[in-house]
């Protein structure tokens, strides 16, 4: 059974501050890596894809990945009160050539604090 | 404008009604998959496609049935819905590593 988690949360920073959130997976085969956005009542939407170890930064977002550790994490700096919502961490797996089914973990939930 | 579309967004049920949700998507992917959303479990994937007429089980098949006649629809059947089906699902197209989740659909069994 291949397993994503993350600590639920909620997690509360104030505005400004670094919001950290974490993921581990237990599938040493897993390839890609993903963090998804989810305000409430809303669909998800990707904000961040990391694919080898090291960091990956777009704008005030940056993905960690290691591998060996089975481990990846998203920083948000300068968090904003509109960043206060679900984060989805979700892992792809599978050998080449099968569908590299896509697995979530059951989320955090951030609050940014005016 | 790209975009997965589901229909219902809210639906209330009673058990055994059969029920279908459908699922349209208009950025040609080859890729489709259902998931259920529940409180504290996250996003679980019921089934997916990789192509037309090709479907497979994800996590959580039981009691749902999927058919996939064209490349743009991938509808979600429930021959006889109980009340632990009670839940929000969300319709998804994968374009290369990004999947593009539908407005999802609340559906309450009682």
């Amino acid at each position: 059974q291949k397993e994503v988690e993350q600590n639920s949360g909620p997690l509360s920073v104030p505005e400004g501050a670094i919001a950290s959130l974490n993921c581990t997976y237990s599938d040493r085969g897993s390839q890609s890596f993903f963090w998804y956005r989810q305000y409430s009542g809303k669909s998800p939407e990707l904000i961040m894809s990391i694919y080898s170890n090291g960091d990956k930064e777009d704008g005030r977002f940056t993905a960690q990945l290691n591998k060996a550790s089975q481990y990846v994490s998203l920083l948000i700096r300068d968090s904003q009160p509109s960043d206060s919502a679900t984060y989805l961490c979700a892992v792809t797996s599978g050998s080449s050539g099968s569908a590299r089914q896509l697995t979530f973990g059951s989320g955090t939930q951030l609050t940014v604090l005016p | 404008e790209a975009q997965v579309t589901q229909n219902p967004r809210y639906l209330i049920t009673v058990t055994g009604k059969k029920l279908t949700v459908t699922c349209s998507q208009n950025m040609n992917h080859e890729y489709m998959s259902w998931y259920r959303q529940d409180p504290g479990l996250g996003l679980r994937q019921i089934y997916y496609s990789m192509n037309v007429e090709v479907t497979d089980k994800g996590d959580v098949p039981e009691g749902y049935k999927v058919s996939r006649k064209e490349k743009r629809n991938f509808p979600l059947i429930l021959e006889s819905p109980s009340p632990n089906q009670t839940s929000l699902y969300f319709c998804a197209s994968r374009g290369g590593e990004t999947q593009y989740f539908g407005p999802g659909t609340r559906l309450l069994v009682l």
